[in-house]
């Protein structure tokens, strides 16, 4: 099992659609989590944190966690096709960092 | 210069050359990492400095030689590579600590733009 996995892509939605990426992790002892999005042969940029349980806005991101079923989730809403890139899922424990294999979304006009 | 940078962006090298990447970041952070990316794995994490000392080291090969002099500089010296060492490699740093009294929390890491590496 991955320590970090991620739903299989790619995802493709139509433009203004809402794209819902998911998110798991082994490491209970993770305490923070993120959302980056890397477009194709660029590096990470980050987009959302998050460290309690709950929903976390901003903008048309909203980041999704859930401690005891261990799970992490970003909605991207009224999606662009500026959002197509790929998504990484990363969780934090005491320094180590541990990545998914991303989801590609492509948005399309 | 803002944020984190890295140089080269590109580097083609043998495998018995001996090259080094270097790592800069202008944040003000206190943690300094490094990251190997392969076309179609996940970001592997190689090395963590914390305060300029090596806290992590996840079993790389000891052809990678980091060097980190002080909080705002990171390099990563190469020598005698393999051409599966081809990949993006990428440098981040963050600011750790946690509030006073409260759980220590990782906080976000910024990356670099890398450096794209091929070894023929």
């Amino acid at each position: 099992q991955k320590e970090v996995e991620q739903n299989s892509g790619p995802l493709s939605v139509p433009e203004g659609a809402i794209a819902s990426l998911n998110c798991t992790y082994s490491d209970r002892g993770s305490q923070s989590f993120f959302w980056y999005r890397q477009y194709s042969g660029k590096s990470p940029e980050l987009i959302m944190s998050i460290y309690s349980n709950g929903d976390k806005e901003d903008g048309r991101f909203t980041a999704q966690l859930n401690k005891a079923s261990q799970y992490v989730s970003l909605l991207i809403r009224d999606s662009q096709p500026s959002d197509s890139a790929t998504y990484l899922c990363a969780a934090r424990n005491a320094g180590k960092s541990t990545f998914g294999d991303g989801t590609t979304l492509t948005v399309k006009p | 210069e803002t944020g984190v940078t890295q140089t080269p962006r590109h580097l083609v090298m043998g495998m018995t050359n001996k090259k080094s990447l270097k790592c800069e970041q202008h944040l003000g952070h206190n943690a300094m990492y490094w990251y190997k990316q392969s076309a179609k794995k996940p970001l592997e994490l190689m090395f963590v400095y914390s305060l300029e000392e090596r806290v992590e080291n996840n079993s790389v090969p000891s052809r990678f030689s980091p060097e980190c002099p002080n909080s705002s500089h990171l390099f990563l010296h190469l020598h005698t590579l393999q051409p599966e060492d081809s990949a993006l490699y990428l440098c981040a740093s963050s600011q750790e600590g946690g509030l006073a009294g409260g759980p220590l929390l990782d906080n976000e890491q910024f990356f670099g733009p890398g450096t794209r590496l091929t070894v023929l």
